[in-house]
């Protein structure tokens, strides 16, 4: 039972346009959230959270917008860059000090020059 | 962030031993965890380890296979046990800051079993 679900294993985007990572989750106790970029032969990095009582956090080029009506959350990356490729996690525990992160299957994101 | 290390970084085994993998953190955390993730999947977690007391395991992960130790608040090893090609992954080993309310990984130790 996949309780976060990213449903685009790959996205193209041009350099200097918005990329638009999505995650849907089935959990309704999930109440943080967060995204991770992956390089190769490299630990996840964190990138940006957001909790359940906020709908959008912001953090220079990332914004991640969470819609709990929908158990949807997505992450915007504007302007996207080259170094911005790479595979993109989103993640979500069932309390603020998610002790248990759920993970989705992961989006490879490849910014064209 | 706090910085985290492991070794080995890699390693090739063959079939029916064991490899103990090593996690190191340069400050003190309460909250260490050891997640897999096998190829193509996304990443799953292993079990809690919090210095002092047994580690918490997740559903389908036991003790027996995947023993782990916690002597510090800085270290932490996790042994794969009798491996067999199926345990062939990625494992790294993540902290929950004290005070924040993220985890940070290392850098993962891929392994490969003959």
């Amino acid at each position: 039972d996949q309780q976060v679900k990213q449903n685009s294993p790959s996205l193209s985007v041009q350099e200097g346009r918005i990329s638009i990572l999505n995650c849907d989750y089935t959990n309704s106790m999930f109440d943080y959230f967060l995204w991770y970029k992956k390089y190769p032969a490299e630990g996840p990095t964190f990138l940006i959270s957001i909790s359940s009582i906020k709908d959008k956090n912001e953090d220079g080029r990332f914004t991640v917008f969470l819609n709990k009506s929908a158990k949807h959350l997505s992450l915007h990356i504007v302007p996207s860059q080259p170094g911005d490729s790479a595979v993109y996690f989103c993640a979500a525990s069932e309390t603020f000090g998610n002790e248990k992160l759920t993970f989705g299957t992961g989006t490879r994101l490849t910014i064209i020059p | 962030s706090a910085v985290i290390s492991q070794k080995p970084s890699r390693d090739i085994c063959q079939r029916g031993t064991s490899l103990t993998i090593q996690c190191q953190v340069d400050s003190q955390v309460t909250m260490m965890f050891w997640y897999r993730q096998q190829p193509g999947q996304s990443l799953t977690l292993i079990a809690t380890a919090n210095q002092g007391s047994e580690a918490t395991y997740e559903s389908g992960f036991v003790i027996d296979k995947f023993p782990i130790s916690r002597p510090n608040l800085t270290f932490s090893t996790l042994t794969v046990s009798n491996m067999s090609p199926e345990d062939s992954s990625i494992y790294l080993c993540s902290v929950e800051e004290n005070g924040r309310d993220t985890q940070y990984f290392g850098p993962g130790t891929r392994l490969t079993v003959l």
